[in-house]
């Protein structure tokens, strides 16, 4: 069966980085995009980007431009995202997400959530 | 950036009943409209893809419709475990966008 575990909770200070791992199992992982999504305590769900897990091209939300990257290595079937310079407000729970469909962008699997805290 | 209006934010319904939530976006999207429900400490759960369709292993009580830029998910007959939160999704181009979410309560 599919799964998408992620690492666990990271407490950070402002101006720091965060790595979050997704490991992925029971598909071909190389198949399909892996998309994150960030929800903030008490909030709705915010698109941050998606890597091609075969070509390693991704594609990333504006706002978080040139804050974010996303990686994968294939060996160990994982999915990474790194947010840098890290503030307050990205204080979130993270999530990886399986994309399928036409355009890859139906989540059908997600992870757990990886809770990140920006907090001096 | 395509935006997603989600009416209403919230509801209280009852057991039985039927429940409409609407989903309208700033431009056509054709069908590429999903549906997801996330229930409080738990990752969404996808419920409707490309508009009308029934994800594997989701009750037949749930149902989509639409197209272009007015979407309607409809749950026909409320049941306790539907208590949740429910968010559309865009698909048709990057940035992915989200409605903000409609929570549906017991009255």
């Amino acid at each position: 069966q599919v799964q998408l575990v992620q690492s666990g909770a990271e407490v950070k200070k402002p101006g720091a980085s965060v790595k979050v791992s997704c490991k992925a199992s029971g598909y071909t992982f190389t198949g399909q995009f892996m998309h994150w999504v960030r929800q903030a305590p008490g909030q709705g769900l915010e698109w941050v980007g998606w890597i091609n897990p075969n070509s390693g091209h991704t594609n990333y939300a504006q706002r978080f431009q040139g804050r974010v990257t996303m990686s994968r290595d294939t060996s160990i079937s994982t999915a990474y995202m790194e947010l840098t310079n890290l503030r307050p407000d990205d204080t979130a729970l993270y999530y990886c997400a399986r994309g399928v469909g036409a355009t890859g962008g139906n989540l059908d699997f997600w992870g757990q959530g990886t809770l990140v805290t920006v907090s001096s | 950036d395509i935006q997603m209006t989600q009416s209403p934010s919230s509801l209280s319904a009852s057991v039985g009943d039927r429940v409409t939530i609407t989903c309208r976006t700033s431009q056509s999207i054709t069908i590429y409209l999903n549906w997801y429900q996330q229930k409080p400490g738990k990752a969404p759960k996808l419920l409707i893809y490309a508009a009308s369709s029934l994800q594997s292993g989701v009750p037949s009580r749930f149902s989509g419709s639409g197209s272009g830029t007015d979407f309607t998910l409809t749950i026909s007959s409320l049941q306790p475990e539907d208590f949740a939160t429910y968010y559309c999704q865009q698909s048709y181009s990057t940035p992915q966008t989200f409605g903000q979410g409609t929570k549906v309560e017991i009255k």
